[in-house]
């Protein structure tokens, strides 16, 4: 009963190296989310795969790369880490139909110095 | 562009309580609007999804309802409990089709004291 799964939990970069996080879901939901929260700033969309083989922009894209790498895995990456994205990471995913609600993994704290 | 309010940041109740926490919309073209609980250190987790032709649903103690025209959701929450202690976040879905462009409000933090 696992639904999304998020690698890792904490993570610690120093400012320009890279990283990537990974989420995977066992929902066979063909949307997946990357969301970005700060405090006082609310949960913020920064990439989004509607269905497998396509991505978009979210809210906050800048300074991030995704990708699509099955229907179950949606990747986010860093390729040189600022301060300003020291934040919490979360994965979401989603059924095709709206009518049911998001999924979310449990998150990925990552600290830049 | 959708901005969503979540009015108060913070509740503090002893327990038994009933409740209502409040979201408010500005754009009133929803599909949906989603009701979500966050533990400390911890995901989302859903608790309620209003669709936009609904007026309210239930789950247990919890009642969510919607009306569009004013752009306002609450969450009722009757007799409140300890381990209700948590943030609360609604979030207004776009109508897009074939997946989910939800905006966010910055939560409620509840604490229910014994």
């Amino acid at each position: 009963n696992a639904g999304v799964t998020q690698t890792p939990k904490f993570q610690v970069l120093k400012t320009g190296q890279s990283m990537t996080l990974q989420c995977a879901q066992d929902m066979n939901h063909n949307s997946m989310y990357w969301y970005r929260q700060d405090p006082g700033m609310g949960l913020r969309l920064i990439y989004y795969s509607a269905s497998e083989g396509t991505t978009d922009k979210g809210e906050v894209p800048n300074g991030y790369n995704v990708s699509r790498l099955n229907k179950r895995e949606f990747s986010l990456r860093l390729e040189s880490a600022a301060p300003s994205q020291t934040s919490v990471y979360f994965c979401a995913s989603s059924a095709a139909n709206t009518d049911q609600p998001q999924h979310f993994g449990d998150g990925t704290r990552l600290s830049i110095l | 562009k959708q901005e969503v309010t979540q009015i108060p940041a913070a509740l503090s109740v002893p327990e038994g309580e009933n409740l209502v926490l409040n979201c408010s919309f500005t754009d009133s073209a929803i599909y949906n609007l989603q009701w979500f609980r966050q533990d400390p250190g911890k995901g989302l987790t859903s608790l309620l999804l209003i669709q936009s032709s609904q007026r309210e649903q239930t789950s247990g103690r919890l009642n969510a309802s919607l009306d569009k025209s004013s752009g306002r959701s609450t969450l009722y929450i009757a007799a409140s409990q300890p381990g209700d202690s948590a943030t609360y976040l609604c979030a207004a879905c776009a109508p897009n089709t074939g997946f989910q462009k939800l905006v966010f409000g910055t939560g409620t933090r509840l604490l229910v004291s014994p």
